[in-house]
C-alpha cells in the first residue's frame, strides 16, 4: 500500500518550453502532496505544499509563476515548470500524505528534468 | 530556524559491522521524526518514524532509532549491516502541527561484501 507514482520518469526539453510532471497516489487519497527538488549529492528541498482544491503554498524563494502546481483531485497533483531554463534541470520528487494519516509522507520515484 | 544535521556524509562498513548514523535537529517544539532510505535508482522508502511514546523505535529491515529529547537527536542504528543496506539514508523532521518535512543532507552508506 501507499504507492506514489510520477510521470514522466525523465524528460529532456528545450529552453523556453514548459514541462508538466504528474504525481499520483495509486492506492490512497491524498489531501496534501508535496513537491521537492533534489540537487546532485544534496538533500531534498521542499518547494511547495499542494492541497486538494486550494492554491499551493510555496516555500520562500520558489517562484510560484515558474513552478505551477495544480491539485485537482485527491489522487493527482501536477507540477508545471514554465519557460524552463538549464538551471531548472534537476530531480523533482513528489510525496503524498494519506487522508487522516499520522503525517507520514510517501514518496514518488522522481522525475529527472534536463533542459537544454 | 528549523534544521536537521546529519554529520556523517559518507560511511563505509564491512558486512556484519554495526551501524550508527547521527541525526540532530533544531526545533523547540513537538517533533515527528523519520528515517528514509533511498536505494540506488529507487525512491525514498520509510524505514521508521517517531511521533510519541517509546523513544526507541523499531523499523523495517532490522533498523532502529532512539529519540533523545535532551540531545535533540534521533540516531539510526543497525547491529549488523548487510551488503544490501548500501544506500543513502535521510533523516527528516516534521515539526509538530505541520505536515512539512525538513530533510537532513543524507548519509551515503556503502557496505563492503
Amino acid at each position: 500500500g501507499a504507492v506514489v507514482s510520477q510521470h514522466p520518469s525523465r524528460v529532456i526539453c528545450k529552453s523556453g518550453t514548459s514541462v508538466k510532471i504528474e504525481c499520483r497516489s495509486l492506492d490512497f487519497q491524498a489531501t496534501t502532496m508535496f513537491w521537492y527538488r533534489q540537487f546532485p549529492k544534496q538533500s531534498l528541498m521542499l518547494m511547495a505544499t499542494s492541497n486538494e482544491g486550494s492554491k499551493a503554498t510555496y516555500e520562500q524563494g520558489v517562484e510560484k509563476d515558474k513552478f505551477l502546481i495544480n491539485h485537482a483531485s485527491l489522487t493527482l497533483s501536477t507540477l508545471t515548470v514554465t519557460s524552463a531554463h538549464p538551471e531548472d534541470s534537476s530531480f523533482y520528487i513528489c510525496s503524498a500524505r494519506d487522508v487522516g494519516s499520522d503525517g507520514t509522507q510517501y514518496f514518488g520515484p522522481g522525475t529527472r528534468l534536463l533542459v537544454l | 530556524a528549523q534544521s536537521v544535521s546529519q554529520h556523517n556524509h559518507h560511511v563505509i562498513l564491512s558486512e556484519a559491522a554495526s551501524l550508527e548514523l547521527g541525526c540532530n535537529y533544531s526545533y523547540g517544539g513537538t517533533v515527528n521524526l523519520f528515517w528514509y532510505v533511498q536505494y540506488p535508482g529507487q525512491h525514498l522508502q520509510l524505514l521508521l518514524k517517531y511521533f510519541s511514546g517509546d523513544p526507541l523505535v523499531k523499523g523495517i529491515k532490522g533498523f532502529e532509532a532512539e529519540f533523545i529529547k535532551s540531545k535533540f537527536s534521533f540516531n539510526l542504528r543497525k547491529p549488523s549491516v548487510q551488503w544490501s543496506d548500501t544506500a543513502e539514508y535521510f533523516c527528516a523532521l516534521g515539526p509538530g502541527g505541520t505536515y512539512k518535512y525538513i530533510f537532513g543532507t543524507g548519509t551515503r552508506l556503502k557496505v563492503l561484501a
